[in-house]
């Protein structure tokens, strides 16, 4: 089955020490967006890529990066995690056309110790 | 500016009866809206979503929802709730105010089905 897969699905991480998350998909979906998510509350997006092109929001912070090398992989760096950093992290997919309902992997719970 | 509401944090109903889990939106132009659900420590799933057409969407698990125009709102329905509804519902919007790629999620509505 098409889907979207995260790795690993639960990442412990000291305060400081850089981490990677990773994403990939088999849906061939040309978007591909990372959100941060806090305590059941709405996802917040921290970046999306349209193919190469890379879209950072405004208030993301200069400690959160993302790389894409190619269409089926996405990975999120946070250079120095700090305890506010601690959240479930979602990687999604879509299409460029229709209707853009969005394809979420199963997440990443990230843990600054 | 583009908008969803979802003016409850908790909806609690008996297994059986049926559910609504409400939500308001606030777009220009012709909105594509869509319902999202995420289990515990899972990411989320579509549901289904309203971009034309019918009124009425039927969507995965049983569930619908009912798109109205004047009173822009998208409510979820279910006729008869399962234990196993039991999550957190996200309402969401196309932001087309960015080239439509990005997505405004309501709060979010935590669904209690008692057995």
């Amino acid at each position: 089955d098409a889907m979207v897969i995260q790795n690993p699905r639960y990442q412990v991480t000291q305060f400081g020490k850089p981490v990677t998350l990773s994403c990939s998909q088999t849906l061939n979906h040309n978007v591909m967006y990372w959100y941060q998510q806090k305590s059941s509350q709405a996802p917040k997006l921290l970046f999306h890529y349209y193919d190469k092109d890379f879209n950072n929001e405004a208030d993301t912070p200069d400690n959160f990066q993302s790389r894409r090398p190619n269409t089926s992989f996405c990975f999120l760096d946070i250079r120095s995690p700090g305890l506010g950093d601690a959240a479930m992290y979602l990687c999604a997919t879509s299409r460029t056309s229709g209707s853009y309902e969005q394809y979420f992997g199963p997440g990443t719970r990230l843990t600054v110790t | 500016a583009q908008s969803v509401a979802q003016p409850e944090d908790q909806v609690n109903v008996a297994e059986g009866n049926p559910l609504t889990v409400k939500c308001t939106y606030s777009v220009s132009g012709n909105p594509y809206l869509f319902w999202y659900v995420q289990y515990p420590n899972r990411g989320l799933q579509f549901l289904l979503k309203y971009i034309t057409g019918d009124n009425l969407v039927k969507g995965s698990y049983g569930f619908e929802a009912e798109f109205n125009k004047s009173q822009t709102s998208f409510h979820l329905k279910k006729p008869s709730a399962l234990v196993s509804d039991s999550a957190l519902y996200f309402c969401a919007v196309r932001d087309t105010n960015t080239g439509g790629f990005k997505t405004i999620f309501g709060a979010g509505t935590r669904l209690f089905v008692k057995a």
